[in-house]
């Protein structure tokens, strides 16, 4: 069984604040992580896709790491603004699994201004 | 807007009944996945198509069954419908290779009573 684990379960941080989150998945047969961002009363929105160990990617504000071999991505938001406030979701891939990807139960993220 | 049509947005019905749920992925996307999202639950995967062909299986339940047509939108049939069967369910697609991160639909809620 596959499983991607994700922390903290919510987090509630002041506007300006930084703030990161973990996701964790099994680092053997590994393939590709993907992150989403996911508001309320809208569908999920890729983010990143990540292959290689050591991979860093930014997009404005929000940017994140990989580290393959001991089996964890970090997510980090600089400066955090009301309209960051959303649930993040990691999602994993394995080897031969047709991009079949398996998703952890998010990170619940609220900006207060 | 993601580009992925799913029909209807809401669907009522009763304990028994069978329930089509239609998918329009993006335009020039050959991949399709269905998700379940239930009540304090994640995306849960249940089915992928590449290009009309099943690629991968997750634990979607017999009573469910899926196709992906030749012009590439995909139906998820619902049949002899259980009152746990109640959920929000995602199309997404992707163009198919195995790093490409996926799009989603709006989702269409499954209310069975």
């Amino acid at each position: 069984i596959l499983n991607v684990e994700q922390s903290p379960q919510s987090l509630h941080v002041q506007e300006g604040d930084s703030t990161n989150f973990t996701c964790s998945f099994p680092s053997s047969n590994f393939y590709a992580l993907h992150w989403y961002r996911w508001e309320t009363a809208k569908s999920p929105e890729a983010l990143f896709v990540m292959t290689l160990n050591g991979d860093e990617k930014k997009k404005g504000r929000i940017s994140a790491t990989l580290n393959t071999k001991e089996g964890y991505s970090y997510l980090y938001i600089k400066g955090s603004q009301p309209e960051d406030s959303a649930t993040y979701l990691c999602a994993f891939t394995a080897h031969g699994g047709y991009n079949k990807l398996i998703f952890g139960a998010g990170t619940r993220l609220a900006v207060h201004p | 807007d993601s580009g992925v049509t799913q029909t209807p947005k809401h669907l009522i019905t009763a304990t028994g009944q069978r329930v089509t749920l239609r998918c329009s992925p993006r335009s020039g996307d050959l991949s399709v996945y269905w998700y379940q999202q239930s009540l304090d639950q994640g995306l849960q995967f249940l089915i992928q198509y590449y290009n009309g062909e099943e690629r991968a299986k997750g634990n979607i339940l017999e009573r469910f069954s899926a196709q992906q047509f030749p012009d590439l939108h995909s139906e998820l049939n619902l049949s002899s419908l259980e009152l746990g069967d109640s959920a929000l369910y995602f199309c997404a697609s992707s163009v198919g290779s195995s790093h490409s991160p996926l799009h989603f639909g709006n989702g269409t809620r499954l209310t069975v009573t």
